[in-house]
């Protein structure tokens, strides 16, 4: 039972755009929200984060979207760069023991 | 501090073999999950311990898998007998929960073990 879901497996943009990538959930118990990236032969590390409170949270060229009603949240990335090339890991957790991740999305940035 | 350490890199076995996956932790965190990374199911969380004692172990597979942590520095992750649907990279992390702090979980991983079971 996929309590986080990423619908999309990759993503290609092109470089100075912008990359949306999108995570959906389904567990409304869920009130924290992570953005992993992770690069070939390494683990995840975290990106940014947002809590059930918030609707939006930024770092830089990094931007976390929540939307509560929709159990939905978005990570922009703007400008893109090709160093952005990377999978990313959506996550969520409803406490601060347990951690769920979607699948994955791989995304290309073409310089 | 080195981060957190998974040995081997890489396994490469033949089905019925036993595996052992190890996991070092960073020093004084006293969470430690174990993932699992699949093309079809991302990260699934197989197992999580706090404080050395697991707390749960719905997402372990079947009885095949086990895993331990027998002190605050080391766990283990064995499959016996391993199977070849058993491929696949399996990510160890930790996190420290501060007292008093409400706030991210935010885990440390390990760069994984690679598993291939013939």
């Amino acid at each position: 039972d996929q309590q986080v879901k990423q619908n999309s497996p990759s993503l290609s943009v092109q470089e100075g755009r912008i990359s949306i990538l999108n995570c959906d959930y389904t567990n409304s118990m869920f009130d924290y929200f992570l953005w992993y990236k992770k690069y070939p032969a390494e683990g995840p590390t975290f990106l940014i984060s947002i809590s059930s409170i918030k609707d939006k949270n930024e770092d830089g060229r990094f931007t976390v979207f929540l939307n509560k009603s929709a159990k939905h949240l978005s990570l922009h990335i703007v400008p893109s760069q090709p160093g952005d090339s990377a999978v990313y890991f959506c996550a969520a957790s409803d406490g601060w023991d347990d951690m769920r991740f979607g699948a994955g999305t791989r995304l290309t940035v073409k310089p | 501090d080195a981060g957190v350490i998974q040995s081997p890199r890489h396994e490469v076995t033949e089905m019925g073999q036993e595996v052992t996956l190890r996991c070092k932790p960073i020093s004084g965190h006293d969470y430690l999950f174990w993932y699992r990374q699949t093309m079809m199911r991302g990260l699934e969380l197989l197992i999580y311990f706090n404080n050395n004692v697991p707390i749960d172990d719905s997402g372990m597979p079947e009885d095949r898998f086990s895993a331990k942590m027998p002190n605050a520095s080391f766990s283990t992750l064995k499959i016996q007998p391993s199977e070849p649907r058993d491929s696949a990279v399996y990510f160890c992390a930790s996190s420290l929960k501060e007292q008093g702090i409400f706030g991210t979980n935010v885990l440390t991983f390990g760069a994984g073990s690679r598993l291939t079971v013939l």
